[in-house]
């Protein structure tokens, strides 16, 4: 059974730092692995998705990484705005078609 | 493309009343999941559908929830007998096959009074 760990639960930086959120899972067989950003009392939004055959993805200031061997990913976060205070979810896709999601860690940006 | 549709958005029940929450998928999307969100708790799979069938149900409770998917019309999530453990955001997701990106509704957030 696949088990996800976000660690830390929660962060607070200024505005401009980058940011690094952790994400591990047990099961390295997965298919992919996906981040998502949840707004209090909203829905998930797809940030990025990573294949399994892949090492790294990017979208702006946004970069996420892969490595299936030690059963972990990172979402980078460069030069942090206020506007990206919430929290940040990762689901790991094992060869079926179950997402497993960690608790996600809630980010605050201070202005 | 409309995105994937949930309603309604929030839903009040009280103790031993029943809950419905629907769920429109994508157009052109024929798989459906259901999932859980407990506070403070990250999401957990209830349950796979196809049009017409069951896939998976391994993770819904045993007893008072049920879901279907008909041939037409919306998934629904029934909750029979709605306890205040139940209480929780439940998010459906769609996709045009089981090895296609799943896509996240808004969700539906129960509370039982």
């Amino acid at each position: 059974k696949q088990e996800v760990t976000q660690i830390p639960a929660a962060l607070s930086v200024p505005e401009g730092e980058n940011l690094v959120l952790n994400c591990s899972f047990t099961d390295s067989a997965i298919y992919n692995l996906q981040w998502f950003r949840q707004d209090p009392g909203k829905g998930l939004t797809s940030l990025l998705l990573i294949q399994s055959s892949q090492r790294e993805q990017t979208s702006g200031r946004l970069n996420a990484s892969l490595d299936k061997s030690s059963g972990r990913s990172t979402l980078y976060i460069a030069a942090s705005q206020p506007g990206d205070s919430a929290t940040y979810l990762c689901a790991a896709r094992s060869n079926d078609y179950k997402l497993s999601f960690g608790a996600g860690t809630t980010v605050t940006v201070r202005a | 493309n409309a995105g994937v549709m949930q309603n309604p958005r929030h839903l009040v029940r009280r103790r031993g009343q029943e809950a419905r929450l629907r769920c429109s998928p994508m157009k052109g999307h024929s798989h459906v999941y259901w999932y859980r969100q407990l506070p403070e708790e990250g999401l957990k799979f209830m349950v796979y559908l196809q049009k017409e069938n069951i896939i998976d149900e391994s993770g819904m409770p045993k007893e008072r929830f049920s879901a279907e998917f008909p041939k037409e019309g919306p998934s629904i999530l029934r909750i029979q007998q709605v306890v205040r453990g139940d209480s929780a955001a439940y998010f459906c997701a769609s996709s045009p096959d089981s090895r296609n990106e799943q896509f996240f509704g808004p969700g539906t957030r129960l509370t039982v009074l």
